[in-house]
Formats: structure tokens, sequence, C-alpha cells
């Protein structure tokens, strides 16, 4: 595997499910994030991760949750979500976290919550 | 607040013809900017940067213009080809903001032949 994966690609749950979405890096980066993409809006930050350390929380609801237990790793735990949190879901990964660095990213969850 | 605007959802341009894209931004801390491309079912992937030290800055097809007064910035593709054809975002960021880039909604570019 190379570049950044992500799993799985496509997610249906209801609003009362608990699910992950898992994102892998293979570059060796020191940095990762999560990015959502609703239908023709911008992308949107949610965290940072930095050395397995967050260093941003972008206003997030709690009901989502990320997880980065090593450099090369990240999740996002999903619980009780909204029919309004369908979207793209998108894990980047860059050298550091400086904004200098391109960020690389993975091809995307599509989450659709009924 | 969207600080990033590209106010084209889409562009049509011939192959072999020059694409234009372009992006506004109302944050002056901006000092680094970048162009991602996204074709579908696939991540976006980085095409070209700018520091707002410079004013352009060119890798093989594709030129960045910089504005700083006008807080504008453009992107160049010369000659577009077929396989130019995704949706461009365009990103902005105060260069130390913890990774944080602000993302333009994106403008789909179609080339025919």
């Amino acid at each position: 595997e190379t570049g950044v994966t992500q799993t799985p690609r496509h997610l249906v749950m209801g609003m009362t499910n608990k699910k992950s979405l898992k994102c892998e890096q293979h570059l060796g980066h020191n940095a990762m994030y999560w990015y959502k993409q609703s239908a023709k809006k911008p992308l949107e930050l949610m965290f940072v991760y930095s050395l397995e350390e967050r260093v941003e929380n972008n206003s997030v609801p709690s009901r989502f949750s990320p997880e980065c237990p090593n450099s090369s790793h990240l999740f996002l735990h999903l619980h009780t979500l909204q029919p309004e949190d369908s979207a793209l879901y998108l894990c980047a990964s860059s050298q550091d976290r400086t904004a200098y660095n391109e960020q690389f990213f993975g091809p995307g969850t599509r989450l659709t919550v009924l | 607040d969207q600080q990033v605007k590209q106010n084209s959802p889409s562009l049509s341009v011939q192959e072999g013809r020059i694409s234009i894209l372009n992006c506004d931004y109302t944050n002056s801390m901006f000092d680094y900017f970048l162009w991602y491309k996204k074709y579908p079912a696939e991540g976006p992937t980085f095409l070209i940067s700018i520091s707002s030290i410079k004013d352009k800055n060119e890798d093989g097809r594709f030129t960045v213009f910089l504005n700083k007064s006008a807080k504008h910035l453009s992107l160049h593709i010369v000659p577009s080809q077929p396989g130019d054809s995704a949706v461009y975002f365009c990103a902005a960021s105060v260069g130390d903001s913890w990774g944080k880039l602000q993302f333009g909604a994106g403008t789909q570019v179609v080339v025919t032949p």
C-alpha cells in the first residue's frame, strides 16, 4: 500500500449506530488531518494531529471522536450521528503540521446517516 | 464565514486552449496559497502553490498568479488536456497555523475535444 488509505470507502449507518473510520498513511509523515466535505461546500478541517497529539479541534461536535494511536494511523469514531452529518470524510497527512507542507489526501469515506 | 471563494462552479474549455480558474480571499493574513485537483472517487492531489512573497509560480503547464492587493489568485493551465477534467480547489493558510487550510468550494473543469 502506498500513500494514504481509508476504510471503509462507503458507510451507511443509522443515527443510533456506532462506527469508526480508519485512515493509514505510508509516507512517514508526522501530521494527520480529518476533513469533512458536504455537498457543494468547501472542505472543512475537523481535527489536526501532530506527532499523535491533537493540536486542533475545529469546533467539531462531540459525536465525532478522533483517535491517533501512532503517527501512521488515525481513526474517527462516530456515534449518534445526525442525517446532516452525511458527507465525504477525507483523511490527509503531511510531513509536519505547518501549512507550508503539502497535504496528501486519502480517497475518502462516503458516509450516509439514515 | 467563507474566507476563500471560487465563484465559478464550472468551466468548459476546448482541448489545447487556456483554462483560467479564479479564487478570491478575504483574510489578509493568508500567506500561502495552494491549488488541489480532484478526480471522482479519489482524494484531492496537490498541484501547485505560491507564497505571498511571490506573484507568480510556474510548473510545466500550470501557472499560479497572485495579486495581493486584490486578494485574488488564478490558475492558468496551458494547453488544456482532456486529463485536466477534474474539480480544482483553491486553498489558503497562514503559514504556521497548525496546517489549517481554508478551501474554496471548487471549480469543475471540463476539457472538450
